[in-house]
């Protein structure tokens, strides 16, 4: 595609409930970024995956956060037991090395 | 570790006014610097970037960065303010010597008024 797209654009969930975001980057790119955005909040950084190297995961706020990658493409977040404090926009970003990032247009989280 | 940090949450001119938004990183190592904006219900695009080619940077819509290493900062500026320019803007730092992960500053947004 022409650029990162994220589904869904908008997912309401059940505290307690698991979720999934997909991330498809763009074609090519090496690297790939997670952040979350909430409120009055800057972009957190969650987990960052280049090439076949192992991911940064330093920023997952808890194990109830997981990512993968396939296939050096595709990228799914999971968030298991949702809280509410879970609730924002989470971005995917992917870049060429070090290259600029572009980012996606978001998955809006609520949870009820 | 890497971090930026971002002086003003708020940031405030008249239309025609200098623009100045401020930025201050810390890196152990050479860093790559960034703007980026973010206008209402848009997503983030990249308005300059810094990758030690050139200590002042030019990027789109006028705006213009300078990295200065002795004060490890990397401030935003816009001789004149245009009300199109009201939006959220996110300084970000990344390692120069590999590919790294990019960290972000917590944004400033920018009003304009009339």
């Amino acid at each position: 595609g022409a650029g990162v797209s994220q589904s869904p654009s908008n997912k309401v969930t059940e505290k307690g409930k698991d979720v999934e975001l997909r991330c498809d980057p763009i074609s090519g790119h090496t690297a790939l970024y997670w952040y979350r955005q909430s409120l009055g909040q800057g972009l957190e950084f969650l987990i960052y995956f280049q090439g076949n190297s192992a991911p940064d995961k330093s920023g997952l706020p808890s194990d109830r956060f997981s990512a993968e990658r396939t296939g050096g493409s595709v990228s799914t977040l999971t968030i298991q037991r949702t809280q509410q404090e879970d609730s924002a926009v989470y971005l995917c970003a992917s870049s060429l090395n070090r290259g600029e990032a572009f980012f996606g247009q978001g998955t809006r989280l609520t949870v009820v | 570790a890497q971090s930026v940090t971002q002086l003003g949450s708020h940031v405030s001119v008249s239309e025609g006014a200098l623009v100045l938004l401020r930025c201050n990183y810390s890196s152990s190592v050479p860093p790559y610097l960034f703007w980026y904006v973010q206008y209402p219900n848009q997503g983030l695009q990249l308005l300059l970037k810094y990758t030690s080619a050139a200590t002042l940077v030019k990027g789109i819509n006028g705006f213009e960065a300078e990295f200065k290493k002795s004060e490890t900062s990397f401030h935003l500026t816009k001789p004149s303010a245009h009300m199109s320019d009201a939006a959220e803007y996110f300084c970000a730092v990344t390692r120069a010597s590999s590919a790294s992960k990019i960290i972000f500053g917590s944004g400033t947004r920018l009003s304009i008024r009339p």
